[in-house]
């Protein structure tokens, strides 16, 4: 089985930088991913991780340390849609494959 | 966007009838799954398939059942709604096993009084 934390929620302001942390413990690592979800909207994929180190994508940046079970995403020069909840999934070596998610961090931007 | 649509998009019912939430996708992928998401809770495994006629329970299974006789449609029921099930959700494909990442549809809102 697999334990995923993330803060629930988080506020930042219009510009700045945001880090939002995702720790997890699993049997069997193989790979991480984010999503971001709008209010009243699907999920829809960020990033994945399966090795060390960071992976950027615009303003958006993700970064995993497998020995310690812990990712981040990093979101530079926030604007006001970035305001949303960014959900973290893990997945597991064998079984089904498929990822759990952890129960997601809202992000809140203010002017 | 991946073509995948959910029908009924909201829903109220009352306890003890049945409902049946439809995912329908034009983009040919193998795997379809079934979440529903609830406050506190994020996102949670209902079932999920693999092909035609080949699926598996996940976490929350309990309560329902689904059926894919088409590659394109997965369909979700509940046999006799109770207020716990009470919930949005969510369908989603991917192209493979190894993929990993889900293209989700809009989310089907479903009340049951």
């Amino acid at each position: 089985g697999q334990n995923i934390d993330q803060p629930t929620e988080m506020t930042a302001t219009e510009g700045a930088i945001v880090q939002i942390n995702c720790t997890y413990q699993t049997s069997g690592f193989n790979g991480l991913f984010w999503y971001q979800q709008h209010a009243g909207e699907a999920p829809t994929f960020l990033s994945y991780n399966v090795l060390d180190g960071l992976e950027e994508k615009g303003r958006f940046s993700s970064f995993l340390s497998r020995s310690k079970g812990y990712s981040y995403l990093l979101l530079k020069e926030l604007q006001m849609k970035d305001s949303a909840s960014y959900l973290c999934a893990v997945r597991e070596k064998g079984g089904s494959y498929i990822p759990t998610f952890g129960r997601g961090t809202s992000l809140i931007v203010h002017p | 966007d991946a073509g995948i649509t959910q029908s009924p998009r909201h829903k109220v019912t009352e306890t003890g009838t049945p409902v049946t939430l439809r995912c329908h996708q034009t983009e040919n992928h193998r795997y379809m799954y079934w979440y529903r998401q609830d406050p506190g809770h994020g996102l949670r495994l209902i079932h999920y398939s693999y092909g035609v006629k080949d699926t598996d329970k996940g976490e929350v299974s309990d309560g329902y059942s689904v059926s894919r006789s088409k590659t394109e449609d997965f369909l979700l029921t509940l046999e006799s709604a109770t207020s716990s099930q009470t919930s949005v959700y969510f369908c989603a494909i991917s192209e493979s096993r190894e993929a990993g990442e889900l293209f989700f549809g809009e989310g089907s809102r479903l009340t049951v009084l």
